[in-house]
């Protein structure tokens, strides 16, 4: 099974950067995803890993360490559209993916 | 590309009342996910089918739940008799190959309320 955490909430101002850590437990590892939900929508698909290093996409990144089970999506230059909750997923073997809580951004003026 | 489709939006429901969502994927994809997401969680998977074959039910509560997927592309998911436990957002979701990130791409949802 996987056991997937990330903090509940984070706030930053506007033009700033945050950082979304998110910590896992897998019995089958077959890549990281990160997604974006705004309230009442569906989640977006952001960046996937699969091997160690930085995905640069934009104004987002994304960071995998397989050895040490943890991951982190970057959000640089941060704007007002950027609040909502972000949600890292693992996939296993099997193709699945096991969803943590998310972790509500709110961007402040 | 036109995106996963998903009827209703909303639906407001007694318990013990039956109530059933649609779904219709993208086209071509042949994965398609059912998701229960309750206030303040993560989606947490109920079926997944490949094509019009059943993949994984395993947290599909079997005895008020049941999903199908005709012809290998709309499904529906049924609840019968709902319980206040199921108010939650029911997204479903489809994927194919894309490269190798076989990412999912979700629905809008349909937002259940149980009372």
């Amino acid at each position: 099974g996987q056991n997937i955490d990330q903090p509940t909430e984070m706030t930053a101002t506007e033009g700033a950067i945050v950082q979304i850590n998110c910590t896992y437990q897998t019995s089958g590892f077959n890549g990281l995803f990160w997604y974006q939900q705004h309230a009442g929508e569906a989640p977006t698909f952001l960046s996937y890993n699969v091997l160690d290093g930085l995905e640069e996409k934009g104004r987002f990144s994304s960071f995998l360490s397989r050895s040490k089970g943890y991951s982190y999506l970057l959000l640089k230059e941060l704007q007002m559209k950027d609040s909502a909750s972000y949600l890292c997923a693992v996939r296993s073997n099997d193709y699945k993916l096991s969803f943590g809580a998310g972790t509500t951004v709110t961007v402040r003026a | 590309e036109a995106g996963v489709a998903q009827s209703p939006r909303y639906k407001i429901i007694e318990k013990r009342q039956s109530v059933a969502f649609w779904c219709n994927p993208i086209s071509g994809h042949a994965t398609l996910y059912w998701y229960q997401q309750i206030l303040g969680q993560g989606p947490k998977l109920l079926i997944q089918f490949q094509n019009n074959g059943v993949v994984d039910d395993s947290q599909l509560p079997k005895d008020r739940f049941s999903a199908e997927r005709l012809k290998g592309v709309d499904s529906t998911l049924k609840i019968q008799p709902a319980k206040l436990e199921d108010s939650a957002v029911y997204l479903c979701a489809s994927s194919a190959l894309r490269g190798v990130i076989y990412e999912q791409y979700f629905g809008p949802g349909t937002r259940l309320t149980v009372t």
